[in-house]
């Protein structure tokens, strides 16, 4: 089956730098990769994903790039505010019953003011 | 709009006693998903729906089970709890192979 591992388990940024969080996964069926962020004591949201039939994709400070040959997708958070401060997730899946996902261990991202 | 409701929030159940987690969408998803989240670690899948009446294991299903009579509602049964299932327990649903919604999770202690 599959399996995500994701790096680093935790990152502490300056306010205003970049963060950069990057995930494997073995399974070259999959062809989904959400990235869920979850704050202390609160459910998993989704903050960002991409498909595999595209290489990058961005929304404000957050983007996605996903390298299909070498089945890593990485997350870039641009200009860190302190209320980025939170556990980040990758998960991949292969869209197949739904959206039955297998999550990387997480990476805890501090940012400090 | 609730989105996906979990009950209780919090639970301590003794060793060897059973409950129901319940889960409830409101927005007519068709899948449905039980994980839980241990310390430190990503979400297991733990059982999914397709939709009612279909359920299929996911990757932690042992001491667990699961039914889904209507589209809304997808219970998590433990028969029989054990400390290896402390864990905080999170129900998700979705539309097909979009975005996966997260209900507030179920803390659950056994000792």
């Amino acid at each position: 089956g599959e399996n995500v591992e994701q790096h680093p388990s935790t990152l502490s940024v300056q306010e205003g730098d970049s963060a950069v969080i990057k995930c494997t996964y073995s399974d070259s069926a999959s062809n989904y990769f959400p990235w869920y962020k979850q704050e202390l004591g609160k459910r998993p949201q989704l903050i960002i994903d991409i498909r595999s039939n595209v290489g990058e994709k961005k929304d404000q400070r957050i983007a996605v790039t996903l390298n299909k040959t070498a089945k890593h997708f990485s997350l870039h958070i641009t200009e860190t505010q302190p209320e980025d401060s939170a556990v980040y997730f990758c998960a991949a899946s292969r869209g197949e019953y739904g959206n039955k996902l297998v999550f990387g261990a997480g990476t805890i991202l501090r940012v400090k003011s | 709009n609730a989105g996906v409701t979990q009950t209780p929030k919090f639970r301590i159940l003794k060793i060897g006693q059973s409950m129901t987690l319940q889960c409830t969408q409101d927005m007519n998803h068709n899948y449905m998903y039980w994980y839980r989240q241990d310390p430190g670690m990503g979400l297991k899948l733990i059982y999914y729906s397709v939709g009612a009446g279909i359920t299929d294991k996911g990757e932690v299903p042992n001491g667990y089970n699961v039914s889904r009579s209507t589209t809304e509602d997808f219970p998590l049964r433990l028969e029989l709890a054990a400390p290896s299932q402390t864990s905080v327990y999170f129900c998700a649903s979705s539309y097909s192979s979009t975005e996966a919604f997260f209900g507030q999770g179920t803390r659950l202690t056994v000792v």
